[in-house]
């Protein structure tokens, strides 16, 4: 059965980096893409990037790009988001999720708490 | 970039009714449009792909139509466990996929 796992909650200091690990299994980690989706408290879904599973093509959406790195270890099916300089607003859940071309996002990851605090 | 937008924003509604929700893309999307359900504390689950087609495992209470710039969710019958919120997402521009604000459907 298909399975995104993700790495467990962080808390980091303003201007700190995190880096959230999402595990694939169950289906040929190169086959597809993995999108990263936020939602921070009270606040609605927010796309902020994509990665291949083939070649590492990346897309990242404008609010982030200066900030954000998408990578993939295809020996282990993991795919990772790092965000930097992070201030108190990234405070949200980060999701990862398989993206079937043109038809949507048919598996998530648990999710992983990120809070930003000094 | 394409925008999404959802309306109401929310809605109350009781066990039973018929709700319809709608999106609105700001240019055509032809029928590259999905629905998720998200639930406070777990994932979002895709319920609608391509405009109409029902995910597997999703009950047909769920519904979608539309094309080209307006879209509608529809829920046939309210069941307890569909109150939530619902989101759509166009998925035209790849791979930027981006979503409406949400609709929460709430108890009335």
């Amino acid at each position: 059965q298909v399975q995104l796992v993700q790495s467990g909650a962080e808390v980091k200091k303003p201007g700190a980096s995190v880096k959230v690990s999402c595990k694939a299994s169950g289906y040929t980690f190169s086959s597809f893409g993995v999108s990263w989706v936020r939602q921070a408290p009270g606040q609605g879904l927010e796309w902020m990037g994509w990665i291949s599973g083939y070649n590492d093509n990346t897309k990242y959406s404008q609010k982030f790009q200066d900030r954000v790195t998408m990578t993939t270890d295809t020996s282990t099916s993991t795919a990772y988001m790092e965000l930097r300089n992070l201030r108190s607003d990234d405070t949200a859940m980060y999701y990862c999720a398989r993206a079937i071309r043109y038809s949507g996002y048919d598996y998530w990851g648990q999710g992983t708490l990120v809070t930003v605090s000094s | 970039d394409i925008q999404m937008t959802q309306s109401p924003s929310s809605l109350s509604a009781s066990v039973g009714d018929r709700v319809t929700i709608t999106c609105r893309a700001s240019q055509s999307i032809s029928i590259y449009l999905n629905w998720y359900q998200h639930k406070p504390g777990k994932a979002p689950m895709l319920l609608i792909y391509t405009a109409s087609s029902l995910q597997s495992g999703v009950p047909s209470r769920f519904s979608g139509s539309g094309s080209g710039t307006d879209f509608t969710l529809t829920i046939s019958s309210l069941q307890p466990e569909d109150f939530a919120t619902y989101y759509c997402q166009q998925s035209y521009s790849t791979p930027t996929w981006t979503f409406g604000q949400g609709t929460k459907v709430e108890i009335k």
